[in-house]
């Protein structure tokens, strides 16, 4: 089954300590991106990937990390998390080509305490 | 640079009602258009796309959009909403030769019986 995986899917944690969220597909996307969605401001995107080690920032970048070794593979890295960080966080991949959509994991809640 | 905006934060809207959630977006070069629908606890699927051609398209679970590229529109519709689809409704656009899509800050579809 074609998907985006990612985990963990709920994570609780302290300000400061380092964490990384994984995301994974299966559909040999050359793109992809990670999103976090807040009330009212939609989803904003963090950072993204067009292909292995090219990432690029995203519209809100400050205080996260990518790193894109593999193709399927794109973590997203908080190394010293803080509480506006607070959010849901979605990855997402597709096919580099026009006109096509992409493809999101289930997301990702996590709460900085 | 390519943006979107979505009138409506919130749509309310009775079971076996019409609705319509409105999306316009800006370019200076052709564009792709999107809509997603985002259900409870879980990540966005493709609900429709326009990519050319006939300036209405249809999607699943019954919703259709109409492109009006003279008012720089695409807004959804559907002649008769069930309380499934009480969702998160994004719209987004991709500029031609750039498909980096750019979402609307979503508009809650609520279906009340």
């Amino acid at each position: 089954e074609a998907q985006v995986t990612q985990n963990p899917r709920y994570l609780i944690t302290v300000t400061g300590k380092k964490l990384t969220v994984t995301c994974s597909q299966n559909m040999n996307h050359e793109y992809m991106s990670w999103y976090r969605q807040d009330p009212g401001l939609g989803l904003r995107q963090i950072y993204y990937s067009m292909n292995v080690e090219v990432t690029d920032k995203g519209d809100v970048p400050e205080g996260y990390k990518v790193s894109r070794k593999e193709k399927r593979n794109f973590p997203l890295i908080l190394e010293s998390p803080s509480p506006n960080q607070t959010s849901l966080y979605f990855c997402a991949s597709m096919r580099t080509g026009p006109g096509v959509e992409q493809y999101f994991g289930p997301g990702t809640r996590l709460t900085v305490t | 640079a390519q943006s979107v905006t979505q009138l409506d934060s919130q749509v309310p809207v009775f079971e076996e009602a019409p609705v319509e959630l409105r999306c316009n977006y800006s370019s200076s070069v052709s564009v792709y258009l999107f809509w997603y629908v985002q259900y409870p606890n879980q990540g966005l699927q493709l609900l429709l796309k326009y990519l050319s051609g006939s300036t209405l398209v249809k999607g699943i679970n019954g919703f259709e959009a109409e492109f009006n590229k003279s008012q720089t529109s695409f807004h959804l519709r559907k002649p008769s909403v069930h309380i499934s689809d009480t969702a998160e409704y994004f719209c987004a656009v991709s500029e031609q030769g750039s498909y980096i899509p750019t979402f609307g800050r979503g508009t809650s579809l609520i279906v009340h019986p």
